[in-house]
């Protein structure tokens, strides 16, 4: 069974410019939550996608947004780049059964300069 | 609200010692509790989990942590460590209830000295 996959790996942005990372869940899984790493603030809680509907919201600005299509695949979206907004942007994806276990893709690392 | 402290930031040991990694939470609810390893420029990789049951649980690459309510702990602990588990360990609590935010501490740095 293959692994939560994201991609791209490596992004390298400007300031002001917007991204798109994408986020495709273990098979079977209905789950997406995105989370944000930066050495500063550690792992922070982004957002959760359960069947296309935002479940569940952490605490980051509205230029922070993402959907979940009918696959199950996710998307992040940031909007008008800040150099804060470099991290390691994670995704994990959770089953409807103990949903509560998540798993975890390698990440993108985005670079805003 | 859940919240996490990993009490040590960095915790440097020799190889084939035993290691001990603390973690402590705070919830006003029954909670799930996780330990997670991060390897450098990887993600983040599921080493054992807490949901019932006995309290002492295993996991991959021979961890093992024991749930401890009373003191509101969850540590980790391998008898002998290798140089392959050099990594950033977290540990992480969800709400039993449904909410899906996992709360991870913040994170301690396992260097293994050869």
């Amino acid at each position: 069974k293959a692994g939560v996959t994201q991609t791209p790996r490596y992004l390298i942005k400007t300031r002001g410019q917007q991204v798109t990372l994408s986020c495709s869940p273990i098979s079977g899984h209905r789950s997406v939550s995105w989370y944000q790493q930066t050495p500063g603030q550690g792992l922070q809680f982004l957002f959760e996608y359960f069947s296309e509907t935002q479940r569940n919201k952490g605490n980051f600005p509205g230029r922070f947004s993402g959907r979940q299509f009918s696959n199950s695949r996710s998307e992040m979206n940031v909007s008008t780049l800040e150099l804060g907004d470099s991290a390691l942007y994670l995704c994990a994806s959770s089953s409807g059964r103990g949903r509560h276990i998540q798993y975890f893709g390698a990440g993108t690392r985005l670079s805003v300069l | 609200a859940q919240s996490v402290t990993q009490l040590d930031s960095q915790v440097p040991v020799f190889e084939e010692a035993p290691v001990e990694l603390r973690c402590n939470y705070s919830s006003s609810v029954s909670v799930y509790l996780f330990w997670y390893v991060q390897y450098p420029n990887q993600g983040l990789q599921l080493l054992l989990k807490y949901l019932s049951g006995s309290t002492l649980v295993k996991g991959i690459n021979g961890f093992e942590a024991e749930f401890n309510k009373s003191q509101t702990s969850f540590h980790l602990r391998k008898p002998s460590v290798h140089i392959s588990d050099t990594a950033e360990y977290f540990c992480a609590v969800i709400s039993s209830f449904g909410n899906e935010k996992l709360t991870f501490g913040t994170g301690t740095r396992l260097t293994i000295i050869p």
